[in-house]
């Protein structure tokens, strides 16, 4: 299994960014599996953006809940996140992630995508 | 909301055991996942639901999880080890699911 993250590596303050990650090498439609975004601004920890499943439950960081949206598009095995009005402060790798779901729900995250990078900045 | 505290930094010598901390309000009752970060890298799982490893993590990784505290114990440690290692819960105790990460502990191969 491959995961890619894709998108632009700059955006402009009060836009919206827009992530997309491919899966390659296995279904994203698979109830066992739940997909997540991650991000670490530079020099600091992981911060968790939220997951979604492939029926489109979603559950979000709440701290970033009012400007998140993640979605899944099962004909092009893809999930995406779309974060708005960022701020200097969202700058961050940001990693896709599969977490297979356990008895209590998302387990941890098994692959990962190698991360991008992106900038705000005008 | 659930917190999770790591120490910032532990430092080993090679051959040694390293012994990596994950604190956290009755973590003993939920699974507790560890990532390892070396720089420039994605992370990769090297525990999952407090003790399994994932194939190709070497048996030198181990994790224990019971009462406030989880650990990680890396066995012989090795130069390659050095990284940084992340502590992972979902807690879905709330009203409101949600991943959370401990804050991160550097390790340092000596």
């Amino acid at each position: 299994l491959q995961l890619q993250e894709s998108g632009p590596g700059l955006v402009k303050p009060s836009e919206t960014l827009s992530l997309t990650c491919t899966v390659s090498g296995g279904s994203i439609s698979v109830s066992s599996d739940c997909w997540g975004w991650i991000r670490q601004p530079p020099g600091k920890g992981l911060e968790w953006i939220g997951i979604i499943y492939y029926s489109g439950t979603t559950y979000y960081n709440s701290s970033l809940k009012s400007r998140v949206t993640m979605s899944v598009d099962t004909s092009k095995n893809q999930f995406s996140l779309h974060l708005n009005s960022v701020t200097a402060a969202d700058r961050a790798v940001y990693y896709c992630a599969r977490h297979p779901v356990g008895a209590w729900g998302p387990g941890g995250g098994d692959y990962w995508g190698q991360g991008i990078q992106v900038t705000v900045s005008s | 909301s659930y917190v999770l505290t790591q120490p910032p930094s532990v430092s080993v010598a090679p051959g040694q055991t390293a012994t990596i901390t994950c604190g956290g309000t009755n973590i003993g009752i939920i699974s507790v996942h560890w990532y390892q970060q070396r720089p420039g890298q994605a992370p990769v799982l090297v525990v999952f639901d407090d003790i399994d490893r994932p194939s190709g993590i070497p048996e030198r990784f181990s994790g224990s999880n019971s009462g406030n505290t989880a650990t990680l114990t890396i066995n012989r440690v090795e130069a390659g080890d050095e990284a940084d290692y992340y502590c992972q819960v979902w807690d879905s105790r709330s009203d409101h699911p949600h991943v959370v990460f401990g804050g991160g502990t550097k390790l340092t191969v000596l």
